[in-house]
């Protein structure tokens, strides 16, 4: 499966839009990008997953590059319970996530 | 989102015994599921993935004798942790999946070995 290359930690505004990158530059055709958290001592919590197009959902958008060797997670109006640690996952159909460092989300009031 | 229950929570037990953790897909069928392992501090290690009816595929470095895993039906998968010892313990996890869906994970189990 693809590595995944994420900022360890970054800082949000509550109410400010939070952009997470994350760069996945050896990427295959099938293999699609799933984000997920985890909030501390709980399971993840899937975010959302995309192929190519851009994706949105209830809690997030999701922007691949057209060359799909990365991508941005957007929380569009981050509140203090969005402080979570963010897994960017590229994984083919097989199901198999393999979970890097993630990136560690602080919202601030 | 569907939903994934683990049993118990937390457990804490004395060195050499067996501990057996549940994991259910309470509202769907899960085709295969997914038991990792998460020490303090560290990202979740992908244990083993098991398809309900076949022998789970463990990954590299986990000892199959040791983490028992059955996968009986659609709904249910048990980790059991045999002669358990103090480096066993950890934060386990479960996820399920259904077909080409997303996995869903469930609440975790702390395991303590004393």
């Amino acid at each position: 499966d693809a590595k995944t290359t994420q900022p360890t930690s970054m800082d949000c505004a509550e109410g400010r839009a939070a952009n997470l990158p994350c760069n996945h530059s050896t990427i295959s055709g099938n293999e699609y990008v799933y984000w997920y958290r985890q909030i501390h001592s709980q399971g993840p919590q899937y975010i959302i997953h995309g192929l190519k197009n851009n994706e949105t959902n209830e809690m997030a958008s999701l922007i691949i590059t057209e060359d799909r060797k990365s991508s941005t997670l957007i929380l569009p109006h981050a509140t203090l319970r969005d402080t979570a640690v963010y897994y960017c996952i590229v994984q083919r159909d097989t199901g198999k996530l393999i979970f890097g460092q993630g990136t560690t989300l602080q919202v601030k009031p | 989102g569907a939903v994934v229950s683990q049993h118990p929570s937390w457990v804490i037990c004395k060195s050499g015994t067996s501990v057996k953790i549940e994991c259910r897909s309470l509202d769907f069928q899960a085709t295969t599921m997914f038991w990792y392992r998460q020490f303090p501090k560290q990202s979740l290690m992908l244990m083993a993935t098991s398809n309900e009816g076949s022998k789970a595929t463990y990954e590299q470095g986990v000892e199959k004798d040791k983490f028992l895993i059955n996968h009986a039906s659609l709904t249910l998968s048990t980790l059991t942790v045999t002669s358990a010892h103090p480096e066993d313990s950890s934060f386990y996890i479960c996820s399920a999946r259904a077909d080409r869906d997303e996995q869903f994970f469930g609440p975790g189990t702390r395991l303590t070995v004393l």
